[in-house]
């Protein structure tokens, strides 16, 4: 079972959609992350934060804009997304920036029509 | 982005037998996991390791730091049904400027066959 619980499982979103993904720990991890998975590749990073606050962002396109409302939450909106942007997003927590093990949730499933 | 060299990239095996896989870098590294990742699920964490050396069991598997601190190992003995899936190494390098981010591997598709 898994300690990082994500919301939806699966999306269906149009171009000009609107939804946000939201991601939950209570293991008082202060650093928290998004991925993006595509089919058969490993997760790439897309951004980190640490102490509910933004400090890498790997170049991710404005149309996906993270949110840390508090420790335990970590939030993703979508906005105007690409086919291309079909993925599985996963979020990941650890102790501290810089700390491991990182622990996964289960994704969230996107698909853009 | 920067991946660690996975190997094998995939393994048909039979029940019982015993697997094993590996991640090379060129670049030292100060952390190895390995996580395993089921269809339409996220990665779990299967063994840390922290320290070069280090043999860490975690039931039927073993995952070693290598000396070099560039590679690390897998092995699953006595292979079962419930095995199959996706395997991926993952390094954090021992840069300071790079300590936020986890390097994966390429991933080792392991399939086991009753």
């Amino acid at each position: 079972d898994t300690e990082v619980t994500q919301t939806p499982k699966h999306l269906v979103m149009g171009m000009t959609n609107k939804k946000s993904l939201k991601c939950e720990q209570h293991m008082g991890h202060r650093a928290m992350y998004w991925y993006k998975q595509k089919a058969k590749k490993p997760p790439e990073l897309m951004f980190v934060y640490s102490y509910e606050k933004l400090s890498i962002n790997e170049s991710v396109p404005s149309r996906f804009s993270p949110e840390c409302p508090n420790s335990s939450l970590l939030n993703l909106h979508l906005h105007a997304l690409q086919p291309e942007d079909s993925a599985l997003y996963l979020c990941a927590s650890s102790l501290y920036r810089g700390g491991q093990p990182q622990h996964f949730g289960d994704g969230t499933r996107l698909s853009i029509l | 982005g920067q991946q660690l060299n996975q190997s094998p990239q995939s393994m048909f095996i039979q029940e019982g037998e015993d697997v094993s896989m590996n991640c090379t870098s060129s670049s030292i590294f100060n952390t190895w996991l390995w996580y395993k990742q089921d269809p339409g699920e996220g990665p779990v964490l299967l063994i840390a390791l922290y320290k070069a050396g280090e043999l860490t069991s975690n039931g039927r598997l073993t995952a070693q730091f290598g000396t070099t601190r560039k590679d690390s190992f897998l092995n699953i003995s006595a292979s079962i049904p419930s095995d199959v899936g996706i395997y991926f190494c993952a390094g954090q390098p021992l840069a300071a400027t790079n300590t936020d981010k986890l390097i994966f591997g390429t991933g080792t598709r392991l399939q086991v066959f009753p």
